[in-house]
């Protein structure tokens, strides 16, 4: 089966702990993004790929940082720089940027303590 | 910044209904658009592309208007099932981030 996979589902931490959330892509896309969702809001995109070994800010980078060591995979890390972690995380792939449209994770729910 | 702005509802209506969302965008730049589904704390997921004619999916059907930079959904005979949040989304082309804007999405509320 195609698709892509984030985990955990469900992440608890404690403040002031860094934390990775995984996505891994299985459909040959070169783009790959973060995207956080906080309740009754929209997407608000934290970072971007459009090739492997390259990554771009989106609107929310601060205190987030991801690396894009292969194609398939695109780890997101929420430093404890990040003042309020706590939100539904998802990870998204497309072919190419700007042009084509995005299939989505489940997503990841972390809960910051 | 390019922008998509929705209305956010929520939109209740019995089954059977005819609703119609709009939204709209401002970068006239602009080819690609596509609307999505969201289930609550589900992902989105991709309802369809919206092409300059126009297309239908059986009860969905979407329209785009370049020179009034909106694009429509259409959904015909309403199910409790469609009862879910729509986003809208356009792409951006400001500056170096060339990507998609999603809108924050219209709530819709199908009742039996």
């Amino acid at each position: 089966d195609g698709g892509i996979t984030q985990s955990p589902k469900y992440l608890f931490r404690k403040e002031g702990q860094n934390v990775t959330l995984s996505c891994e892509q299985n459909l040959n896309h070169d783009a790959m993004y973060w995207y956080r969702q906080d309740p009754g809001q929209g997407l608000r995109l934290i970072y971007y790929s459009q090739i492997v070994n390259d990554f771009q800010k989106g609107d929310i980078a601060e205190g987030y940082s991801v690396s894009r060591e292969k194609k398939e995979s695109f780890p997101l890390t929420v430093t404890s720089a990040q003042k309020n972690p706590t939100a539904f995380y998802l990870c998204a792939s497309s072919l190419r940027t700007g042009v084509d449209e995005q299939f989505f994770g489940p997503g990841t729910r972390l809960t910051v303590l | 910044r390019k922008e998509v702005e929705q209305d956010p509802g929520p939109f209740n209506v019995p089954e059977g209904a005819t609703v119609a969302f709009n939204c709209t965008y401002s970068n006239s730049a602009s080819q690609s658009f596509f609307w999505y589904r969201q289930d609550c704390r589900k992902e989105p997921k991709l309802l369809m592309s919206v092409y300059s004619s126009g297309n239908e999916d059986g009860r969905f059907t979407a329209q785009l208007n370049r020179a009034s930079q909106y694009i429509s959904l259409l959904i015909r005979d309403s199910k409790l099932s469609d009862s879910a949040t729509y986003l809208c989304v356009a792409p951006n082309y400001g500056g170096s981030q060339g990507n998609l804007i999603f809108g924050k999405g219209t709530k819709l509320s199908v009742k039996p």
